[in-house]
């Protein structure tokens, strides 16, 4: 099944410690991208990618890191988490011109 | 400037009643277009995508959507409301790029009465 998977679903942390959410896709899509879902603002672009080692910012970047190493996977790394990176969070994938993909979503709460 | 706007923030109808719900986006490119439903606690769904040729686009769940060039829109449009259609729904678009960038509209809360 062409799927998009994120984990963990829910995390709780503390301020300043490290976290990383995992994002994998089978699809073998060139496009992977991550977004902060905040009411009343929609989903909110963190980074994307457009292929292996390509990457750039989006519209929220700061306080966020990522990689793709791999085509396959683009993990989101919060290196010192504050409490205004509580959000959910969406990992998508895309060919280009066959739409996005949607991952179940990472709900993260920073204490 | 927001890239895509939603003005309807809540909308309320009755079971079996119409919907539309609108979405206008703000550049001069023709975009490609999404609409995405997502229901509580749940991830996003593609409802329908707009990327050229026939305005009228067919989706899922008895959804369409018309792309209207002249006034820069992409409304959503249901005959018969369900129940089951309450959800938050979510208008997107990549501004005509494909280089992985949504943008998204800050969405539309629809609630059914029964």
């Amino acid at each position: 099944e062409a799927q998009v998977t994120q984990n963990p679903r829910y995390l709780i942390t503390v301020t300043g410690k490290k976290l990383t959410v995992t994002c994998s896709q089978n699809m073998n899509h060139e496009y992977m991208s991550w977004y902060r879902q905040d009411p009343g603002l929609g989903l909110r672009q963190i980074y994307y990618s457009m292929n292996v080692e390509v990457t750039d910012k989006g519209d929220v970047p700061e306080g966020y890191k990522v990689s793709r190493k791999e085509k396959r996977n683009f993990p989101l790394i919060l290196e010192s988490p504050s409490p205004n990176q509580t959000s959910l969070y969406f990992c998508a994938s895309s060919s280009g011109l066959d739409g996005y993909t949607f991952g179940s979503g990472t709900r993260l709460t920073v204490v | 400037a927001q890239s895509v706007t939603q003005p309807d923030i809540h909308i309320t109808v009755s079971e079996g009643a119409s919907l539309e719900l609108r979405c206008n986006y703000s550049y001069g490119a023709t975009p490609y277009l999404f609409w995405y439903v997502q229901s509580p606690g749940q991830g996003l769904q593609l409802l329908l995508k707009y990327f050229s040729g026939d305005t009228l686009v067919q989706g899922i769940k008895g959804f369409e959507a018309e792309f209207k060039r002249s006034q820069s829109s992409f409304n959503l449009r249901k005959p018969s409301v369900h129940w089951s259609d309450a959800a938050e729904y979510f208008c997107a678009s990549d501004r005509g790029s494909t280089l992985g960038r949504l943008y998204f509209g800050r969405g539309t809360q629809l609630t059914v009465w029964p």
